[in-house]
């Protein structure tokens, strides 16, 4: 059973750094792009960007700028960091799996809930 | 990237049939039959509903449809239940290899 186990600060104040890890256990690790969503409180989603098991990245075009996503293979996780965050940036974040070859997600992880407040 | 534009709300009686659309541009919904949809209940991760425009995962119900026209891609539910009272979101692949998702539809059973 695929199982995607997120962590990472609840609480931020404007300007720090987001940073959250997903790690992946039950399935392979390679074979698919592993991505970063988010939902503001009582909003849509919206789509951070993507990772493959190579280091290969593609991201939202509005938080491009902000946004890093990388891999660590040999732990089978991957982790989003969101530089100078406002509150704008309070949000459920969902880290996800979509399989290579394919456009939608599978699998998504429990969210955490990141809150930036002064 | 926009969001691609759902109806902020939808209603129907039970056994009636419900249809959601999304539209988006020529560079996203029009552009590829990459569209997917997902239903999402309160306080609860979304759930993949159906993928490629028409395809169902294994496990959903066949209530479930979806199709697209042009630059409007659609979700059909059939028969419908009070299980399948949520919110609901579209998502499509895009030109820039990107993704976007819809702006959302909170469905109704009365």
């Amino acid at each position: 059973q695929v199982q995607l186990q997120q962590w990472g600060a609840g609480l931020l104040k404007p300007s720090e750094t987001l940073s959250l890890t997903c790690a992946v256990s039950g399935g392979s690790f390679s074979g698919y792009y592993w991505s970063w969503i988010r939902q503001p409180p009582g909003q849509g989603l919206e789509w951070i960007g993507k990772i493959n098991h190579g280091g290969s990245t593609n991201y939202n075009p509005s938080l491009k700028s902000r946004v890093t996503i990388s891999v660590d293979t040999s732990k089978n996780q991957f982790s989003l960091k969101l530089s100078s965050v406002t509150a704008a940036d309070t949000a459920v974040y969902y880290c996800a799996r979509i399989p290579l070859g394919y456009t939608y997600v599978g699998y998504w992880g429990q969210g955490t809930l990141v809150t930036v407040s002064s | 990237q926009s969001a691609l534009t759902q109806p902020a709300s939808v209603s129907g009686s039970p056994g009636q049939s419900i249809t959601i659309s999304c539209t988006g541009t020529s560079s996203d919904v029009g552009g590829y039959d990459y569209v997917s949809w997902y239903q999402q209940h309160p306080g609860e991760a979304p759930k993949l509903m159906i993928y490629d425009v028409t395809r169902r995962p294994s496990g959903v119900s066949n209530r479930f449809s979806g199709s697209k026209s042009g630059n409007t891609a659609s979700l059909t539910i059939s028969g419908l239940q009070a299980e399948d009272e949520a919110d609901y979101y579209c998502s499509s692949y895009t030109s820039s290899s990107t993704y976007v998702f819809g702006t959302g539809t909170k469905v109704t059973v009365l």
